[in-house]
Order: structure tokens, then sequence, then C-alpha cells
């Protein structure tokens, strides 16, 4: 049973650029969470998809954006990179809206903004 | 809204010794507490977790955390560490209901032989 998995793994952009992150959940989850891990921080929270729908928000500028597609898989967009968009983006998936169910990560993709 | 502080950003200790990674919360409403594990160069596992019920959970490798709601900390702790413990730990904490974590700065643990 395949995990979450995040592509690509590394990328290096330059500043002005767009770049889109892709995620698939684990199987039989059905809502994404998008994460992004500065160096030496704690991940912070971006957006949540569920049923193709953004959810929740944390305090990110519209610059950030999501989509869900009818597989659940899920891409992140940023728009006019910045430097301080480098970090570790992690993309979370787990089951169901509201509950408590466990919410297993990728292994991220390392964004580096030049 | 909901914050984690986790009071140390660093702990070394010497393998086979018990160490403890303290971990307090603020929120104005119910919550659930987590642990996550990072590995270097990888994601997140989930450690351990607290929903509801006993305040004290426990992982498959040996670690603990314990609930306390006066206090509002979830400290983690291990009676033994390993070489394989080396990590960075993190403290989370969810409104119920919402599902988006908020996540602590992170404990860089060092086991020294």
């Amino acid at each position: 049973d395949a995990g979450v998995t995040q592509s690509p793994t590394h990328l290096i952009k330059t500043r002005g650029q767009q770049v889109t992150l892709r995620c698939s959940p684990k199987s039989g989850h059905d809502t994404v969470s998008w994460y992004q891990q500065a160096l030496g921080q704690g991940p912070q929270f971006i957006f949540q998809y569920y049923e193709e729908e953004e959810r929740q928000r944390g305090n990110f500028p519209d610059r950030f954006s999501g989509h869900q597609f009818p597989n659940y898989s899920s891409e992140l967009n940023v728009n006019a990179l910045l430097l301080g968009d480098s970090a570790l983006y992690l993309c979370a998936s787990s089951l169901g809206w509201g509950g408590a169910g466990e919410a297993f990560f990728g292994q991220g993709t390392r964004l580096t903004v030049v | 809204a909901q914050s984690v502080t986790q009071l140390d950003s660093q702990v070394p200790v010497f393998e086979e010794a018990p160490v403890e990674l303290r971990c307090n919360y603020s929120s104005s409403v119910s919550v659930y507490l987590f642990w996550y594990v990072q590995y270097p160069n990888q994601g997140l596992q989930l450690l351990l977790k607290y929903l509801s019920g006993s305040t004290l959970v426990e992982s498959i490798n040996g670690f603990e955390a314990e609930f306390n709601k006066s206090q509002t900390s979830f400290h983690l702790r291990k009676p033994s560490v390993h070489i394989s413990d080396t990590a960075e730990y993190f403290c989370a904490v969810s409104e119920r209901g919402a599902q988006k974590l908020v996540f602590g700065q992170g404990t860089r643990l060092t086991i020294n032989p």
C-alpha cells in the first residue's frame, strides 16, 4: 500500500516564477492538507481540501492556491515566487472531514527559490 | 486559535538515559494532541496521539506522553533512548473537528553513545 507520494522531491526556481507541486494521498484517503516547513521551523498549515473544495486556509497570501481532483490527488501552486518561499512543502492525507483521522505525511518537496 | 510551545530547541542525552521533551499548548476550545517525529530528509511520522480517555498514551517504540489539562501540557518521555531515536520531534494540536494541525517549533533530540 503506497503512502502519500509527492513530486518532485526537489525543485529550484527563480524569483518571480510560478511552481506546481503534486500530491497523491494514501489509498482510501479523501482529505489533503498542505504545510510549509521553513528551515529549522515547525510546519505551517497552508490549506486543506475535501470533496474538491478548499475547506480551511491558514495565514498565507493568495499567491498560494490549490486544487483537488476527483481521484483525491492535489496540487499546490505558488505564483510570483519570493526568496522566502524556499522551504520543504509537506502534503498530508487523512480520511474524512471533521474527525480525528490520523494525518499521514509525504516526504515533501524541497523548493529552493534563487 | 491554538498555539504550541516546545520549551527546548535541542536536547542532548546519552544512550540508554531517560529523556523528556516538553510541550505546552494554548487553546480556548477542546483539542486533540499529537507528537510527530521527523528523521533527516524525511516527512513526519505520527508517534502518538491523545484524543480522549486515559491521559497517558503510549507508542509502540517505548515513548509515552501524558496529557495534563490543568497545566496545558503534553510532555513526551522515554525511559531509555537508543541511537535510532535521534530525530526532530514536533508537538502538535488540532481543534476538535478541524483537522488543521498547529505545530510547535520542534525539539532536536541528539543521542550520544
